[in-house]
């Protein structure tokens, strides 16, 4: 069964980037067919899609955030990343890894709560 | 981006009865590309419907979705207290992938 798990820094200061890992846990991340994604819950505004990854390195990326994320994957080390530029207290929220199957996100991480403050 | 709206916001029910609860799509959802989620207080959303109708893994008979175009339905029949949990529509018809701002079940 498998299981995701996110690491990060919980507090990032206004204006720095946020860096998050998730580790993918029994299964292949190079399985076909599967996106390993990234959603965020922000505490008033709900879930929003950030972006996904496929094993292969093709990218794709909410385009209201676009222009400040990056993500990335090592199969070797079966895991994959964000990286988000210019954080502001707008970015406050819980980041979610999950797995994209058919459209859908049939696997989640338990979250991990990232805070902008100085 | 297609905005989906739910509705009730909070649907405050007792055990045995039935919740029906509405997304509404600002345009078209094609093939019926929509799921429903669970969220539970503390926890990841759990995957409970897709392609509008179709059950997750493991998910029980109480829940039935349907619908198609603009207006889906969840429907909780025989409503348990472990229902007691936000539930979220998203769509996957267009990029970018969008979430209702869900609708709270109270038991």
């Amino acid at each position: 069964q498998v299981q995701l798990q996110e690491s990060g820094p919980g507090l990032v200061k206004p204006s720095q980037t946020l860096s998050l890992m998730c580790i993918v846990s029994g299964g292949s991340i190079s399985s076909g067919g599967y996106y390993w994604s990234w959603i965020r819950q922000h505490p008033e505004t709900g879930l929003e899609w950030i972006g996904y990854i496929y094993y292969s390195g093709s990218t794709y990326y909410n385009p209201s955030l676009k222009s400040r994320v990056t993500i990335s994957i090592d199969t070797s080390k079966s895991q994959f990343s964000l990286r988000m530029t210019s954080m502001t207290a707008a970015d406050t929220a819980i980041y979610y890894c999950a797995r994209r199957n058919l459209g859908t996100f049939d696997v989640w991480g338990q979250g991990t709560m990232v805070t902008v403050s100085s | 981006e297609i905005v989906l709206t739910q509705s009730p916001g909070t649907l405050s029910l007792s055990p045995g009865e039935r919740a029906t609860l509405s997304c509404r799509a600002s345009q078209r959802v094609s093939g019926s590309n929509l799921a429903w989620y669970q969220q539970k207080r503390g926890q990841a959303p759990k995957l409970l419907m897709f392609a509008a109708s179709t059950r997750a893994a493991g998910i029980p008979d109480r829940f039935s979705g349907s619908g198609s175009g603009t207006d889906f339905t969840l429907t909780i029949d025989r409503l348990e207290p472990e229902d007691c949990a936000v539930y979220y529509c998203q769509q996957y018809s267009n990029s970018p992938e969008t979430f209702g701002g869900g609708t709270q079940v109270e038991i």
